[in-house]
């Protein structure tokens, strides 16, 4: 069964770091491109970042671009997600979300959310 | 980046009622259209990709349509469970989603 847990979030200052982690279950971890999806409380979604399956490839919204970074631990089966430099409009709901396969952005699988705030 | 709008923004339907939602696409995306239904306080599930391609598990009740910019997702008899926020979402480039719609009970 594919399992997606995050864990991380919480309350931090404007211009503060904070790091995000998805735990990954149930399937071949390098086989399959993996996204962050945040939701901003009663808003829409809103893709953040992808990396892909075969190559460890990355890439980034324009707004969070240079201040996010996504990587992942192979052999912990685990995802990061670096936010620093945070912004009041980064708050959000965090998804972790599993792609169909090693390059795709349609996700079949969603973690259950950590929430960040942004604020002093 | 593409712009995908959906229409309506929000609706009322009763049980048992025939539901079409559309997504129009700022340009055209070939089939790569995907749809997901959210309920409150959970996570987003994919329902159809490829834009007509039902997932695994989902009732038959639910459809996709469309090609190039114009899709539908069609729900052929609502059921309780069905009502929540529908959302298109292309992965034909850097991934965008609709704003959402709306489904309630009437």
């Amino acid at each position: 069964e594919v399992q997606l847990l995050e864990s991380g979030g919480g309350l931090v200052q404007p211009g503060g770091s904070l790091r995000l982690s998805c735990a990954a279950s149930g399937f071949t971890f390098t086989s399959y491109a993996m996204s962050w999806v945040r939701q901003a409380p009663g808003k829409g979604l809103e893709w953040v970042s992808t990396i892909k399956g075969n190559n460890g490839a990355t890439y980034y919204a324009d707004s969070v671009k240079g201040r996010f970074t996504f990587s992942r631990d192979n052999s912990k089966n685990t995802l990061y997600l670096q936010m620093d430099t945070l912004r009041a409009e980064d708050t959000a709901t965090y998804y972790c979300a599993k792609g169909i396969d090693s390059g795709s952005s349609t996700f079949d699988y969603w973690g259950q959310g950590t929430l960040v705030t942004v604020s002093s | 980046d593409i712009q995908l709008t959906q229409s309506p923004s929000s609706l009322s339907a009763s049980v048992g009622d025939r539901v079409t939602i559309t997504c129009r696409a700022s340009q055209s995306i070939s089939i790569y259209l995907n749809w997901y239904h959210q309920k409150p306080g959970k996570a987003p599930k994919l329902l159809i990709y490829a834009a007509s391609r039902l997932q695994s598990g989902v009732p038959s009740r639910f459809s996709g349509s469309g090609s190039g910019t114009d899709f539908t997702l069609t729900i052929s008899s609502l059921q309780p469970e069905d009502f929540a926020t529908y959302y298109c979402q292309q992965s034909y480039s850097t991934p965008t989603f609709g704003q959402g719609t709306r489904l309630e009970i009437k």
